[in-house]
């Protein structure tokens, strides 16, 4: 089946550590999209990348990194410099039609909780 | 920028009754505009979207009409049903392919 998976479901990490999340797609998505979560509020924007080897930060960019080496792959690090990393963790993706904006889909999510 | 602003909840109804989640946009130019529904623990799933003025989305016996003249894209379901209690988003994207999400709406349904 096509769809996007996320690991792992539960991650714990100590203060000061870096820690990658993996998000992967098999539905030949050009685009990948990286949100945090917070109770109470709307998804937030990380970082988004239209092509392979390209991103762009989102709204709330300090404190992460990514890559997109593959097509198919989006790993996001949540570095210590971030002040308050726990949260839920999705990723997305979408087709990438010239002129149009299109429904983005999304895997099951992280949840990072800091120690 | 683009903004979205919806109806805070929680929101608790009884099995049967109509539900309404008012949402309202700000945005430059002609967005898309889409419902998300997440269900607990899970990620989002698409559940309706417009995109263009006058446009009905529908699914699952939910409906939401893109209202220009009011910015407007409010959900509503007939008679809701305990499998409904989810979390509900509004969002809206531009041709720059993000979207940007409302706080979302907790709507509980009891039996």
């Amino acid at each position: 089946d096509g769809g996007i998976t996320q690991s792992p479901k539960y991650l714990f990490r100590k203060e000061g550590q870096n820690v990658t999340l993996s998000c992967e797609q098999n539905l030949n998505h050009d685009a990948m999209y990286w949100y945090r979560q917070d109770p109470g509020q709307g998804l937030r924007l990380i970082y988004y990348s239209q092509i392979v080897n390209d991103f762009q930060k989102g709204d709330i960019a300090e404190g992460y990194s990514v890559s997109r080496e593959k097509k198919e792959s989006f790993p996001l690090t949540v570095t210590s410099a971030q002040k308050n990393p726990t949260a839920f963790y999705l990723c997305a993706s979408s087709i990438k039609s010239a002129g149009k904006a299109n429904e983005q889909f999304f895997g099951p999510g992280t949840r990072l909780t800091v120690l | 920028g683009n903004s979205v602003t919806q109806m805070e909840g929680p929101v608790t109804l009884s099995e049967e009754a109509f539900l309404t989640i008012n949402c309202t946009y700000t945005a430059t130019g002609y967005p898309s505009l889409f419902w998300y529904v997440q269900y607990p623990g899970e990620g989002l799933q698409l559940l309706l979207k417009a995109t263009k003025a006058d446009d009905k989305g529908s699914n699952k016996g939910f409906e939401a009409t893109y209202r220009k003249e009011t910015t407007s894209f409010h959900l509503e379901k007939g008679s809701v049903q305990v499998s409904d209690s989810a979390v509900y988003f509004c969002a809206l994207s531009d041709n720059d392919y993000k979207l940007s999400f409302g706080a979302g709406t907790t709507v509980t349904v009891r039996a």
